[in-house]
């Protein structure tokens, strides 16, 4: 049962145009939400976390939207370059389990 | 402050052989979760051990077990590879146990079992 699903799997964006990515939930307990950059060869990095008592986030060129009541929460990327070309995960824990549940990635390519 | 390290960075095995990964948090760290990524499955998570103890456990069967050493450096084991074992098997470290804690990766371990 997969319970972080993201969208899409694959994004096109023009350099200096948003980028969003979406995510969903099922967990209710849910009530870390980060976010994780991930560069070839590397490990995942993480970018921005949200928690459930704030509905945005902001840092710098990158926002975080969440929606508790739909249970949905989404990346946008400002201005995007193409050093921003890399897979993104969206991540969800709570509860009495520590772990990081991880949705499957996207792959977003900046086209110069 | 040196990063998180995985050793061996690539690794080719045979189907029922064992394997042994390491890997050394960040100083300081004293929790370590590890991860299995796939193409298929995304990245999807082993266990976490905080203070030498098994804290928490994904569903992985038997065969993949861990440990964690007094200086918080950690080991994980598979044993009888199979085919579908063939992953990239990632290292997280946070200061303490908790999902509010960042947790910072390592570059990971390529396993490939033939």
């Amino acid at each position: 049962q997969q319970q972080v699903k993201q969208s899409p799997q694959s994004l096109i964006v023009q350099k200096g145009g948003i980028s969003i990515i979406n995510c969903a939930y099922e967990n209710t307990a849910f009530d870390y939400f980060p976010w994780y950059q991930q560069f070839p060869g590397k490990g995942p990095a993480l970018l921005i976390a949200i928690r459930p008592d704030v509905s945005e986030k902001k840092e710098g060129r990158f926002t975080i939207s969440f929606n508790k009541s739909a249970k949905q929460f989404s990346l946008h990327i400002m201005d995007s370059q193409p050093g921003d070309s890399a897979t993104y995960f969206c991540a969800a824990s709570g509860g009495s389990n520590y772990k990081l549940t991880f949705g499957k990635g996207t792959l977003l390519t900046v086209n110069p | 402050k040196a990063g998180v390290t995985q050793t061996p960075r690539y690794l080719i095995k045979t189907r029922g052989q064992q394997v042994t990964l390491s890997c050394s948090p960040i100083s300081g760290h004293r929790s370590v979760s590890w991860y299995q990524q796939t193409p298929g499955q995304g990245l999807q998570f082993l266990f976490e051990y905080f203070s030498e103890t098994q804290r928490n456990k994904g569903n992985f069967p038997g065969r993949f077990s861990g440990r964690q050493f007094s200086n918080s450096r950690s080991e994980m084991n598979v044993s009888t590879l199979e085919l579908g074992d063939s992953a990239l098997y990632l290292c997280a470290s946070s200061f303490t146990s908790g999902y509010y804690n960042e947790q910072f990766f390592g570059p990971g371990t390529r396993l490939t079992v033939l």
